[in-house]
């Protein structure tokens, strides 16, 4: 199954803005939107944003997500160390009634 | 606490069988689809297969379709993936997930002879 595609790497200055980005087509992404998940070494997955961009409680407004066409991105504003982080986007595809996921970016905070 | 606790993970020979479990607590577990997702050592997160509610819908990931079977028991709070026909592309951790945003710490399921 075609999974999503993100960047394998992304690196930035602490306390710049960070935009990674997740292309899938019009089955998944483009449909029904894309949450985000940030995963620290040695720890399960957290959720960022839902599909329809909503932070869940406790979530930094550092972290925004949004979507255009096929591809979803996540904006993280002002780096910090602890963002250092594997960022996975994921939807739901309609047409093989499966989540998708991305590959991951691997964020480095310089 | 709210809470997903898996379980059941361990050393199995290729084409062996291995069922693990997740342990919900804290939340209303019947009013919730429930997923499956892997980690394999060093690589990114699979979708593995995902339930409805009162256990009418599942769907699942090609690569483990007829091979594996996911099921509930809500009066137990209850998660199980029975995994037959074991490979070594199996071997990942297995994660339990709600909605996606609570999450257990997963299990391991090492696959080899």
């Amino acid at each position: 199954q075609a999974g999503l595609t993100q960047p394998p790497s992304v690196s930035k200055a602490l306390r710049q803005t960070a935009t990674l980005t997740c292309t899938g087509n019009s089955n998944n992404v483009g449909n029904q939107g894309a949450a985000w998940l940030q995963q620290h070494q040695g720890h399960p997955p957290k959720l960022l944003s839902s599909r329809n961009n909503n932070r869940p409680s406790g979530i930094s407004e550092r972290f925004s997500a949004s979507r255009s066409g096929n591809t979803a991105s996540l904006t993280i504003t002002g780096l910090q160390p602890e963002d250092e982080a594997d960022y996975y986007c994921s939807a739901w595809d309609s047409s093989l009634s499966a989540w998708v996921f991305g590959g991951g970016t691997k964020l480095t905070v310089l | 606490e709210v809470q997903l606790v898996e379980s059941g993970g361990g050393l199995v020979q290729p084409g062996g069988s291995l069922r693990v479990s997740c342990a919900a607590s804290g939340f209303t577990f019947s009013s919730y689809w429930m997923n499956w997702v892997r980690q394999a050592p060093g690589k990114g997160l699979e979708w593995v297969a995902n339930i409805k509610q009162d256990g009418s819908e599942k769907y699942y990931v090609d690569s483990v379709k007829g091979r594996f079977t996911i099921s509930r028991d809500n009066a137990k709070n209850s998660l199980y993936l029975q995994m037959n026909s074991l490979r070594a592309e199996d071997t990942a951790v297995y994660y339990c997930a709600r909605d996606f945003y609570l999450w257990g710490q997963g299990t391991l399921v090492t696959v080899s002879s």
